[in-house]
């Protein structure tokens, strides 16, 4: 199994933060790689998608990037709303994993 | 607009099976896979396999494989995810997920059904 690995766990920070979230795979999965937001008690909301891809409707504050078996999702002001738990995923290879998550919180 | 609304959540004894749904709406189901997610209390997200209704190919993940069945009844545009002896470690949120044309990632999830075993 490919093994996912996002740091930090927990990221504490301001509005208007430039944040960035790293997600590191075990072994090379090209660009399939997928962020998700998750709030409390709500399913995941797909943001970013084959690494570098934004998903419509997500505000363009969201950013991805990378390859193989590095990646990054960054966000350029945090807002209010983008206190959350994010996720990536990768869809390279059976089975599909998720990392373990990293929560943003208030500062 | 795409929807994928799942069945309420379910309390279940040890050992009692289950099956709980997600039903397409709004586009093509037999031509996209659905997949299903477990969020353990408290706990990441795990897939735990996918099907594609078209033709009922079906991929598991190992861990889940032998421990749920994953089916689609593609007339009806509903998948499924059953249990046949549920243990206390199967209480978690369970989301189905469509993947993008494309393998875009997960775009479209339903609600999320609460399978509770004590």
């Amino acid at each position: 199994d490919i093994q996912m690995t996002q740091s930090p766990s927990t990221l504490s920070a301001s509005v208007g933060d430039r944040i960035t979230i790293t997600c590191r795979a075990s072994q090379s999965i090209s660009s399939w790689l997928a962020w998700y937001q998750q709030k409390p008690g709500k399913a995941p909301k797909l943001l970013i998608y084959k690494a570098s891809g934004l998903e419509s409707g997500v505000p363009s504050r969201f950013s991805g990037s990378g390859s193989a078996t590095e990646f990054t999702l960054t966000i350029s002001s945090l807002q209010p709303d983008d206190f959350a738990t994010y996720y990536c995923q990768q869809y390279n290879n059976y089975p599909w994993t998720f990392g373990q998550g990293t929560k943003v919180e208030i500062k | 607009e795409v929807q994928l609304v799942q069945s309420g959540a379910e309390v279940k004894k040890p050992g009692e099976s289950l099956k709980i749904s997600c039903k397409g709406s709004a586009y093509s189901f037999s031509n996209s896979w659905i997949a299903w997610v477990r969020q353990m209390p408290g706990g990441g997200l795990e897939w735990m396999g996918s099907i594609y209704p078209g033709d009922s190919d079906t991929k598991y993940s190992p861990s889940c494989q032998g421990q749920v069945t994953i089916s689609a009844d593609k007339s009806i545009s509903t998948a499924y995810l059953q249990w046949s002896s549920l243990k206390a470690s199967d209480t978690a949120i369970y989301y189905c997920t469509r993947l993008a044309t494309g393998g875009s990632g997960f775009d479209y999830w339903g609600q999320g059904t609460l399978v509770t075993v004590s």
